[in-house]
């Protein structure tokens, strides 16, 4: 596609639910990776793809958090039993090369609120 | 281990004037180095990156910024600043391999434009 696509947009959930949000990178792009941004806050890595592999979960905050590429294209975030501090924006961004120094293409995020 | 330092957290200038957003680095290896803008509710744009050719830089909108290694600095300029120019901006330095894919991103300075 034209650029990374993000869905939902806005998602409300209810504590104790749990959501998946999705991410469609540029067609072609090997790498894949999610943020997590806070109000107001720094982006927070939580993990990143190379084909349909996670070399690197360390960022994913506990075992509620889960994610999976699969085609070498379409990756899922899974959010497990939500808390309101999972409330976030959640960014996805795609790269071309990886161990490379290619930029990132940034969707516009899936805004959860978790009440 | 790498890190990214942007100077200041909020800079605040008038309509017309220059801006300068701050961003030193610190890289075991020689790194790329970029500056994204993130206006409100909206994903990261690439504004413009360094990736070891010529070391000043131009970009998108009138930015431009220069790669200064015996500084380890990667500031952001722009001569006059426009209304449409209040944003949050992040310095980011990548360097091959590592944990999260050798990305580190600074914490962000809120550009703030007064009429």
């Amino acid at each position: 596609g034209a650029g990374v696509s993000q869905s939902p947009s806005n998602k409300v959930t209810e504590k104790g639910k749990d959501v998946e949000l999705r991410c469609d990178p540029i067609s072609g792009h090997t790498a894949l990776y999610w943020y997590r941004q806070r109000l107001g806050q720094g982006l927070e890595f939580l993990i990143y793809f190379q084909g349909n592999s996670a070399p690197d979960k360390s960022g994913l905050p506990s075992d509620r958090f889960s994610a999976e590429r699969t085609g070498e294209s379409v990756s899922t975030l899974t959010i497990q039993r939500t808390q309101q501090e999972d409330s976030a924006v959640y960014l996805c961004a795609s790269s071309y090369l990886v161990f490379g120094t290619g930029e990132l293409f940034f969707g516009e995020g899936s805004r959860l609120t978790v009440l | 281990a790498q890190s990214v330092t942007q100077l200041d957290s909020h800079v605040s200038v008038s309509e017309g004037t220059p801006v300068l957003l701050r961003c030193n680095y610190s890289s075991s290896y020689s790194p790329s180095l970029f500056w994204y803008v993130q206006h409100p509710n909206k994903g990261l744009q690439l504004l413009l990156k360094y990736t070891s050719a010529a070391t000043l830089v131009k970009g998108i909108n009138g930015f431009e910024a220069e790669f200064k290694k015996s500084e380890t600095s990667f500031h952001l300029t722009k001569p006059s600043a426009h209304m449409s120019d209040a944003a949050e901006y992040f310095c980011v330095v990548r360097t091959s391999g590592g944990g999260a894919d050798g990305l580190t991103f600074g914490k962000g300075t809120h550009l703030i434009i007064q009429p």
